[in-house]
């Protein structure tokens, strides 16, 4: 199956510091890719959908300067989390679908952990 | 707007029994597609299935079955036989038709193998 990888698995941060996450797709070409957020025993709620070569899409309610996405190549796409709080500490999942296979079962990355103290 | 209900929080089973986790969908497209992802405690979700709302074949695949009724809009979930390595949390997504692969997903059946 399509494999895709986050990077950091893990990341424990000061409030008020930026972080920065990587979704690869690693073995096909994703020209959109899904930002999700999970909350302890919650479901996933979708942030955005990150376009290759374009602005990100936002879900009614996320705010665009608080979490920047970067899709810079059609296997990479970035979400910061800028100046972090402790509120948003949660579980950050991205997904991928392969360009060249849409429409596509979207397939996941192993989530990162973010703790802000 | 599109709602997908997993009316089951928890449920447990002893080993080896069969056990069904339920999924009820709203939607108004007449295409789009529904499917199953097991979330086991790394967190990482795995791909189980995946529906296109013209194919209302049921599915098995090894101890897994699938029934999709668009007539009661649900896509059900079977385990027959569970194993203590089905533990997890099942969630059920749709998504809208072609070009769109947003997901929307239920909140999710906590599955508890006893051994």
């Amino acid at each position: 199956g399509a494999v895709v990888s986050q990077h950091p698995s893990r990341v424990i941060c000061k409030s008020g510091t930026s972080v920065k996450i990587e979704c690869r797709s690693l073995d096909f070409q994703a020209t959109t890719m899904f930002w999700y957020r999970q909350f302890p025993k919650k479901s996933l709620m979708l942030m955005a959908t990150s376009n290759e070569g374009s602005k990100a899409t936002y879900e009614q309610g996320v705010e665009k300067d608080k979490f920047l996405i970067n899709h810079a190549s059609l296997t990479l796409s970035t979400l910061t989390v800028t100046s972090a709080h402790p509120e948003d500490s949660s579980f950050y999942i991205c997904s991928a679908c392969r360009e060249s296979l849409r429409p596509d079962t979207q397939y996941f990355g192993p989530g990162t952990r973010l703790t802000v103290l | 707007a599109q709602k997908v209900t997993q009316a089951q929080t928890e449920i447990s089973v002893v080993e080896k029994e069969d056990v069904t986790l339920d999924c009820v969908y709203e939607t108004r497209d007449t295409t789009y597609y529904l499917f199953w992802y097991k979330q086991p405690p790394s967190g990482e979700l795995v791909f189980l299935i995946r529906r296109n709302s013209f194919d209302e074949q049921n599915e098995i695949s090894g101890r897994y079955s699938w029934n999709f009724q668009k007539s009661t809009s649900s896509f059900n979930f079977t385990i027959t036989a569970s194993q203590v390595v089905d533990s997890a949390v099942y969630f059920c997504a749709l998504s809208e038709s072609f070009g769109n692969e947003k997901l929307t997903f239920g909140t999710g059946t906590r599955l508890t193998i006893i051994p």
